[in-house]
């Protein structure tokens, strides 16, 4: 069955330094999600991705975050200079082989951030 | 501010009995609605999606929807101990530009009692 991976799994990085997180969506999925949890709390929506735009961010989504396509298969979330409460887990997530916003999105493992 | 209310738990229920976990929602708008379950430092992981009024049942799993009410609920039937786990009701809302947006609640958290 097709899911979505993503690595690291791990990530430790020191307070300013830029970060890339990576995943790999589902093949004929056209929605992309990034999504992050930290510890204790609810997951909550970062950005969404489709037709190489995007299409909806949250207020988390500042000018310290970017995401790109750069090929026909991975999908990246870059964090420009840390802090440390960017501490958390990360997920991608992909959905809509038909191209409809509301169908059901298939989340990635995962990747945890630690910020120092 | 659009939410999504899940009672946090913990909700305990003996193995084998009938385990109840509900959800509202504030978005009269909502079309789609999911319930995904969470292990301890894993991803949610799908259980069921529903979109229209009533009673949607997958094995031992039954959602339940009420759009008047904006009430969501998830039954697991015969719980084992593996189904001990935090368990998320996600509602895709439509944005002011038009677009869909999950959003998640708190989650509950199942333990299911041997």
């Amino acid at each position: 069955e097709p899911e979505v991976t993503q690595t690291p799994s791990h990530q430790v990085t020191q307070m300013g330094q830029e970060v890339i997180l990576r995943c790999v969506p589902i093949s004929n999925h056209l929605y992309f999600y990034w999504y992050r949890q930290i510890l204790g709390q609810k997951v909550e929506f970062l950005v969404s991705f489709y037709n190489n735009e995007i299409s909806e961010k949250s207020e988390i989504f500042d000018d310290q975050f970017s995401v790109e396509r750069p090929d026909g298969s991975n999908f990246t979330l870059k964090i420009r200079s840390t802090k440390l409460e960017d501490s958390a887990m990360y997920f991608c997530a992909s959905s809509s082989p038909q191209g409809m916003p509301q169908e059901t999105q298939y989340f990635g493992p995962g990747t945890r951030l630690l910020v120092l | 501010q659009k939410e999504v209310e899940q009672n946090s738990g913990p909700l305990s229920v003996p193995e084998g009995a009938i385990a109840s976990l509900n959800c509202t929602y504030s978005d009269r708008g909502s079309q789609s609605f999911f319930w995904y379950r969470q292990y301890s430092g894993k991803s949610p992981e799908l259980i069921m999606f529903i979109y229209s009024n009533g009673d949607k049942e997958d094995g031992r799993f039954t959602a339940q929807l009420n759009k008047a009410s904006q009430y969501v609920s998830l039954l697991i039937r015969d719980s084992q101990p593996s189904d001990s786990a935090t368990y998320l009701c996600a509602v895709n809302m439509m944005t002011g530009a038009g677009s869909y947006q999950l959003t998640f609640g708190k989650g509950t958290k199942l333990s299911v009692i041997p």
